[in-house]
């Protein structure tokens, strides 16, 4: 069992809707990554958080310490929302900023 | 004016072939990386470079060399390719005592026939 679960590892959507990507881990953590990856393969950081939640447009991420669970919200989706989204934690102490990962959600928005 | 590049963007060789990855940062960072991420996509680091020195060492075989000559370089050499080693490589950076937010290369994709 890997120490960050995802779920669910496909979604397809329609344009507008309202969508929920999940993220379990089993470690203790300093913080937890939402990061994109497009079909054109590069990998861009959407949010770190360590507690509570933030916002960036139409994206929410919130993070619930103590049940080890970590949600990213995508309000009115849209066909370039398209894109996998991969959760990723860091560990505490000198663990130097590494990141263990989830094994990625595939969203796809239809039009 | 990008912040973190890698050459190749795409690398095809033969087994048994010897190549290397090169990355470069413009962000001023101390830490940098490199990321292996399989054909599922699943990703995970290999090694990890603080101000020249390693810190992170990942159950990779030692086929497997990283050099740093300086904090805004990391390479990835790798001996007598195999098969397996086909993957997309991705090379990132961050800022210890900060915020450690990493900073991602394009990749390169190696396959090897």
């Amino acid at each position: 069992k890997n120490e960050v679960e995802q779920s669910p590892q496909n979604l397809t959507a329609q344009e507008g809707e309202f969508i929920t990507i999940n993220c379990s881990y089993s470690v203790g953590i300093s913080a937890l990554h939402w990061l994109q990856q497009h079909p054109g393969g590069g990998i861009v950081s959407l949010f770190m958080l360590s507690s509570g939640k933030k916002k960036h447009g139409r994206l929410i991420a919130t993070i619930n310490i103590q049940e080890k669970h970590s949600s990213l919200h995508i309000t009115a989706s849209h066909p370039r929302d398209s894109a996998v989204y991969i959760c990723a934690v860091r560990g505490g102490g000198t663990s130097y900023g590494k990141l263990t990962f989830g094994q990625g959600t595939i969203l796809t928005v239809h039009p | 004016d990008t912040a973190v590049s890698q050459t190749p963007k795409y690398l095809v060789t033969q087994m048994g072939n010897d190549k290397s990855i090169k990355c470069e940062q413009n962000l001023g960072h101390d830490t940098m990386y490199w990321y292996k991420q399989d054909s599922k996509k699943f990703l995970k680091i290999m090694f990890s470079y603080n101000n020249k020195e390693l810190i992170i060492n990942e159950t990779v075989p030692n086929r497997f060399s990283p050099k740093s000559p300086d904090k805004a370089h990391l390479n990835l050499h790798i001996n007598s390719l195999e098969l397996g080693d086909s993957a997309v490589y991705f090379c990132a950076s961050s800022q210890r005592g900060q915020t450690y937010e990493q900073y991602f290369g394009p990749g390169t994709r190696l396959t090897v026939t």
